[in-house]
């Protein structure tokens, strides 16, 4: 099966700075979201981006499927931003159905 | 409010009971599928569904079984427990399966 990769596994950040996740897929998806686990467990869905860019917020993402990655960017990062980022995607081959596969995720600590 | 709605949020069982997971949405959404995450393991895909009537197996079936009976909702059974179920539940929708999805706040079990 597709196999998924971000980096780096964890990143520590005070209030303010910037950052890059980056997540690596090994074949060619017709699904790719972004999502971010708060310190409470809930998932919230950040992007839905199989290709091209989109902003929302402090946040972004890009993702080149052609040489199969995808970054989200964090802007001015606040201590809510603190959490999992995961990056899941769906296999484009055969009967995929939109079963999605989720990478080990980024632990991301914002201090103030 | 609008969502995936899952219960319970915790549960204890022994080992060889028997339960049902709940997973509602309200958002006529097609595509439904229960994922569960361990530590070091992301999250893993167990069952999903397509469509009222229509269920099939993810990436870690054995020991769960699903049904929809209607588009709102879709339960998680778990047989027999055993400890190596002890995990955290998430349940998700999409309006199709190559879609954005919405999880539920999930439903952490454990297994004695």
């Amino acid at each position: 099966g597709i196999q998924v990769e971000q980096s780096p596994p964890d990143l520590i950040l005070q209030e303010g700075a910037n950052s890059t996740l980056r997540c690596n897929f090994s074949d060619s998806v017709n699904n790719l979201q972004w999502f971010h686990q708060n310190p409470w467990g809930q998932l919230i869905n950040l992007f839905y981006i199989p290709s091209g860019t989109k902003q929302n917020g402090r946040l972004s993402a890009t993702t080149v499927a052609t040489e199969r990655y995808s970054l989200l960017y964090i802007s001015s990062s606040q201590t809510t931003d603190s959490g999992v980022y995961f990056c899941a995607v769906g296999d484009a081959g055969g009967t995929s159905y939109g079963k999605l596969t989720f990478g080990q995720g980024t632990i991301l600590t914002v201090h103030p | 409010n609008a969502g995936v709605t899952q219960t319970p949020k915790f549960q204890v069982l022994k080992t060889g009971q028997s339960m049902t997971l709940q997973c509602a949405q309200d958002m006529n959404h097609e595509y439904m599928s229960w994922y569960r995450q361990d530590p070091g393991m992301g999250l893993r895909l167990i069952h999903y569904s397509v469509g009222a009537g229509i269920t099939d197996q993810g990436e870690v079936p054995n020991g769960y079984n699903v049904s929809r009976s209607t588009t709102e909702d879709f339960p998680l059974r778990l047989l027999s427990a055993a400890p190596s179920q002890t995990s955290v539940y998430f349940c998700a929708s999409s309006a199709r399966p190559g879609g954005g999805y919405t999880f539920g706040s999930g439903t952490r079990l454990t297994v004695v």
